[in-house]
Parts: C-alpha cells; sequence; structure tokens
C-alpha cells in the first residue's frame, strides 16, 4: 500500500523558498498512471490545491500560485518536490502531497502533512 | 474559475442522519469526490464518483449528484463522525482541481 510522507523546513523567511519534498513508500514513483499533488491548508481554513506533476514530468498549478510555484519528481530518491518563492506570511499552511490516479480525479492517499510558518 | 458553496456547519443527533451539500453550476455533470478530516489529521477520502465508497468506509456513507447541487449524507451519525466534510472536484476547462469550503459537522 503507497504510503506518502512530507518532509522540509517548518520555518521560512518572508521573501525567501518554502521546499518541502514527498517521499513515497510502498510503490514506485513512475510505476502506473498517476499525478503528485500539492495541497495546503492554512490554519483554520479550507484546502487549496497548489498543483501536480505527471509520471512524465508534465506539471500544471493552481494560477493563484503559478508565477511561484514549481513541482519536480525526483525518479532516483522516489519522491517528488514542492518549491514556493518569495513567500509571505500568507504562505504559512499545512501543507499535504497527495495522488491521483490518471482519469480518476479524486486525492488518495494523502500525507500527514507538514506545517510550515513564514516568519522572521 | 469554478466555485463550490458548502453550509458552515450541520449540527446532528447521534443516531440520526446528516445531509451535507456542495454547490456549484451544473455540477451535476462533473464527479464530485468527498473528504473528512478530522482535527489534526489529513483528509480521508469517503466518497468518490459521487455516490462510490473506497474501501474500509462504511455505508453509512453515501453521496449523490444531480443539477445544481451534489449531497453527502451519513446515516445512523457516531461521535466518531465530528469533523470537517470537503466537497472536490475536476474542473475540465482548466484541468484544475476544487476544493469547497468545507463543511463542520457537529454530534450533539
Amino acid at each position: 500500500q503507497v504510503q506518502l510522507q512530507e518532509s522540509g523546513p517548518g520555518l521560512v523567511k518572508p521573501s525567501q523558498t518554502l521546499s518541502l519534498t514527498c517521499t513515497v513508500s510502498g510503490g514506485s514513483i513512475t510505476s502506473g498512471h498517476y499525478y503528485w499533488s500539492w495541497i495546503r491548508q492554512p490554519a483554520g481554513k479550507g484546502l487549496e490545491w497548489i498543483g501536480r506533476v505527471y509520471t512524465s514530468g508534465y506539471t500544471n498549478y493552481n494560477p493563484s500560485l503559478k508565477s511561484r510555484v514549481t513541482i519536480s519528481l525526483d525518479t532516483s530518491k522516489n519522491h517528488f518536490s514542492l518549491r514556493l518563492t518569495s513567500v509571505t506570511a500568507a504562505d504559512t499552511a499545512i501543507y499535504y502531497c497527495a495522488r491521483v490516479q490518471l482519469g480518476f480525479n479524486w486525492f488518495d492517499p494523502w500525507g500527514q502533512g507538514a506545517l510550515v510558518t513564514v516568519s522572521s | 474559475s469554478y466555485v463550490l458553496t458548502q453550509p458552515p456547519s450541520v449540527s446532528v443527533a447521534p443516531g440520526q442522519t446528516a445531509r451535507m451539500t456542495c454547490g456549484g453550476y451544473n455540477i451535476g455533470s462533473k464527479r464530485v469526490h468527498w473528504y473528512q478530516q478530522k482535527p489534526g489529521q489529513a483528509p480521508v477520502l469517503v466518497v468518490y464518483d459521487d455516490s462510490d465508497r473506497p474501501s474500509g468506509i462504511p455505508e453509512r456513507f453515501s453521496g449523490s449528484n444531480s443539477g445544481n447541487t451534489a449531497t453527502l449524507n451519513i446515516s445512523r451519525v457516531e461521535a466518531g463522525d465530528e469533523g470537517d466534510y470537503y466537497c472536490q472536484v475536476w474542473e475540465s476547462s482548466s484541468d484544475h482541481y476544487v476544493f469547497g469550503p468545507g463543511t463542520k459537522v457537529t454530534v450533539l
């Protein structure tokens, strides 16, 4: 059974770059036909889809974040990554990674989430 | 961009049925997915493709979708069903995923 685990710094300074990794266990990130996504949730608020990367490397992003986001695969480490540049306090949130199977547009499974705080 | 609406809260007595809606323009033409999120935990898929349940999700969870409203029902509600419930669709025209704002379910 595939499991996802987020990791990365829990504190990032304003104007710097947020970087997170989602490690996939129990299966290869390149096997099957899957989109690997990032979703975030500010404290006490709802879920916001950030973007996704396909096993081919194809990406697409939420327009509201597109200018600042990069999602990439590292097949040698069986993980995918999120980079969000020029962060502000508004980017403080729990960041989740999740999987979507091609042709089926729901998220399952999810990682447990990683809290990232933007503060000086 | 496509917008989903959900009531902020629903309260229900144990053993009764909780009904929560997810509104969107012509949402009946889309496939709606529902997630349960308990405090401090990641969301969990409870219904996909309007009305199907993943393995391990009780039959008490059921969904429907027609017109401009999708509905998630939880029958025979238990204290453990408390949490936030989010609907989600894939917007084909923009190739993006959209979440509703969530409904907080409180068991009285």
